[in-house]
């Protein structure tokens, strides 16, 4: 079974600076989806991004970028010039291609704090 | 931009009452979820749904939950006895089967 490791609890980033928060996961497959969601205080689920696995570049949108390591089982979310509305938690997500479900698993989560 | 609804937001219950939280999926899509997120813990996969039944279901999804499409348009989740652990965020979230799946605003669940 598939699952996903977000081994920081909280970060912490200046306002304007960039942060980078980690992600790990575990499977046996070749091909699946992974997925950065935003969940600010009114819990909302909020896509930031998403990669596919065939696909060797790296997503990016606007100031939110990925590191996808594929061989290592990694996918870290860049935040770059860090705004007071980018605090929120965070949650890594799988999607496997072979589950015709398309059900998420998701990571624990990192609380994002930023400093005016 | 199309979104997914619930309703209620906010849902009150005494241990051991029947409770039925409500999604209106986005018009096109063919997939539907519930989620589950205790508080402070991880979102956690209830149920999939397609083609008017459970494609699949997780350990949490025993026999006092069921889900069902009872008008065509109105996907609902039913927890027969409501137990103390029930209560959570109900996120429900659908899917065309391609892109990403979109979430609902959540169902908050608070059971006494």
């Amino acid at each position: 079974a598939q699952t996903v490791t977000q081994s920081q609890p909280e970060m912490s980033v200046q306002e304007a600076e960039t942060v980078t928060l980690s992600c790990t996961y575990d499977t046996s497959e070749s091909d699946y989806y992974l997925f950065w969601y935003k969940q600010p205080p009114s819990r909302q689920m909020i896509l930031v991004i998403r990669q596919e696995a065939y696909k060797q570049q790296n997503a990016t949108e606007n100031r939110f970028s990925v590191n996808f390591q594929k061989a290592a089982k990694s996918f870290s979310l860049k935040i770059s010039d860090s705004q007071l509305g980018d605090a929120a938690m965070y949650f890594c997500a799988y999607r496997s291609t072979y589950n015709q479900g398309g059900k998420l698993i998701f990571g624990q989560g990192t609380e994002l704090s930023v400093k005016p | 931009e199309p979104e997914v609804t619930q309703t209620p937001s906010h849902q009150v219950t005494q241990m051991g009452q029947e409770v039925i939280l409500r999604c209106v999926p986005i018009s096109n899509h063919l997939y539907f979820y519930w989620y589950r997120q205790i508080l402070g813990q991880k979102v956690e996969f209830l149920v999939s749904f397609y083609n008017n039944e459970i494609s699949e279901k997780s350990e949490i999804f025993d026999d006092q939950f069921s889900v069902e499409r009872p008008d065509g348009s109105n996907f609902t989740l039913k927890i027969r006895s409501t137990k103390l652990e029930d209560s959570a965020m109900y996120f429900c979230a659908t899917w065309t089967g391609t892109d990403t799946q979109y979430f609902g605003p959540g169902t908050r669940l608070t059971v006494l």
